[in-house]
């Protein structure tokens, strides 16, 4: 059974360009969410989406963007990227049904450098 | 706004050393209190979610314990390889998302 993968696992960018970042939910899972984690701090929420939609949203600017597929795979985009941006890009995969209940399972993981 | 802190930060414990965490909340109305692990440059691992005071569940050498206002983490005997950062999470209300604390960084020395 996959779990959550997402890709690239790591990458640099230098401030102003863009970024994708995608993942794939674990195999039955409908529901994607992604948080941004910096070093020695817990994974931050950034935004949720389901039947191709965002749902809900975290305290990031709209430079922070998002895309849900048809088959549930999901990408985030980073606009005009700033130094502080530099983290951990978490992809998190939940059933829809139990999304104020259940528990979520994470990917490894994007690692972005901003220079 | 959901709160969540870990306390310690660190905890450095040697191997057959049982010591427990601490993850004090503040939430309007708990839906669900998550332990995760996690190993470094990695994504969290699921280990438990509790939903009212009094529950408890266990795997291996953790037993994760919930009241109104904390959940500890214990460790029974632990060993090298459950180093790692624990990190606590609640989702409470209407919300869809976790709110997590910052982790405590476990190292269990042999």
């Amino acid at each position: 059974d996959a779990g959550v993968t997402q890709s690239p696992t790591h990458l640099i960018k230098t401030r102003g360009q863009q970024v994708t970042l995608r993942c794939s939910p674990k195999s039955g899972h409908d529901t994607v969410s992604w948080y941004q984690q910096a070093l020695g701090q817990g994974p931050q929420f950034i935004f949720q989406y389901y039947e191709e939609e965002e749902r809900q949203r975290g305290n990031f600017p709209d430079r922070f963007s998002g895309h849900q597929f048809p088959n549930y795979s999901s990408e985030l985009n980073v606009n005009a990227l700033l130094l502080g941006d530099s983290a951990l890009y978490l992809c998190a995969s939940s059933f829809r049904l139990a999304v104020n209940t259940g528990e979520l399972f994470f990917g490894e993981g994007s690692r972005l450098t901003v220079l | 706004e959901d709160q969540v802190t870990q306390s310690p930060e660190a905890l450095r414990l040697q191997e057959g050393e049982s010591s427990s965490l601490n993850c004090s909340y503040t939430v309007s109305g708990l839906r669900g209190l998550f332990w995760y692990r996690q190993d470094p440059g990695k994504g969290p691992e699921f280990l438990f979610t509790l939903y009212s005071a009094g529950e408890e569940k266990e795997k291996e050498r953790l037993k994760a314990t919930l009241t109104k206002k904390e959940s500890f983490l214990h460790i029974t005997a632990p060993k090298p390889e459950d180093s790692a950062t624990y990190l606590c999470a609640v989702r409470g209300g209407s919300a869809r998302q976790l709110t997590f604390g910052s982790g405590t960084q476990l190292t269990v020395l042999p």
